[in-house]
């Protein structure tokens, strides 16, 4: 089961950049990296999958290197609504699902 | 609006009973995932099923079961309720090719269960 270790929290200003990187040294290769972000007593919202390279989407960025042992999750010109939990998910098909800790992300105005 | 719905919002109920959290998928979801949200624990996958059939198994307690019927919906019970039983309860449903879990999950409002 491939375990994943990000930031505990993290906090950052309206406007700026945010990367939030994950490590997840022992992944398999069938595995997929997913990222959601969860507001306080909503369910978490799926955000944006890859397995290689790089992925964009309307919300997000993330960024994988060849060895897959990490990923890093950007998010352009963040705003006070992104604060949230953000949780990095390495999937394997018929496995159980490990959300972890997240990363606590307190935007500031 | 994620499509997927759960009953009932709010729970409260005393210690030793039994409830059961109810989940209707997004329309054309076969796989069903049921989560357990504490404070101090963060999210838990219980379990997953597939079209009727239990597809991957998490941190379940043995006090805990769940089931999908054929119309896709799916039931969380649980019996003997303890104070730490007290969390929010989420249903999450995918399209999930052949059962794989590695798809975009969609997650419900959650149940908020209260044990007294």
């Amino acid at each position: 089961l491939a375990k994943t270790t990000q930031p505990i929290s993290m906090d950052s200003y309206e406007g700026q950049e945010v990367n939030i990187t994950c490590s997840h040294n022992n992944i398999a290769t069938n595995d997929y990296i997913t990222w959601y972000q969860q507001f306080p007593s909503q369910g978490p919202r799926f955000i944006i999958q890859g397995y290689k390279t790089k992925v964009t989407n309307e919300v997000a960025s993330l960024f994988i290197p060849a060895d897959r042992k990490s990923s890093t999750l950007s998010l352009p010109r963040v705003s006070l609504s992104d604060t949230a939990v953000y949780y990095c998910l390495v999937v394997r098909r018929d496995d159980k699902i490990i959300f972890g800790k997240g990363t606590r992300l307190h935007i500031l105005p | 609006d994620s499509g997927v719905t759960q009953t009932p919002k709010h729970l409260i109920t005393a210690t030793g009973q039994r409830v059961t959290l109810r989940c209707s998928p997004r329309s054309g979801d076969l796989s069903v995932y049921w989560y357990q949200q504490s404070l101090d624990q963060g999210l838990q996958f219980l379990i997953q099923y597939y079209n009727g059939e239990e597809r991957a198994k998490g941190n379940i307690l043995e006090r805990f079961s769940a089931q999908q019927f054929p119309d896709l919906h799916s039931e969380l019970n649980l019996s003997s309720l303890e104070l730490g039983d007290s969390a929010l309860y989420f249903c999450a449903s995918s399209v999930a090719v052949q059962g794989a879990n590695n798809n975009e999950q969609f997650f419900g409002p959650g149940t908020r269960l209260t044990v007294l």
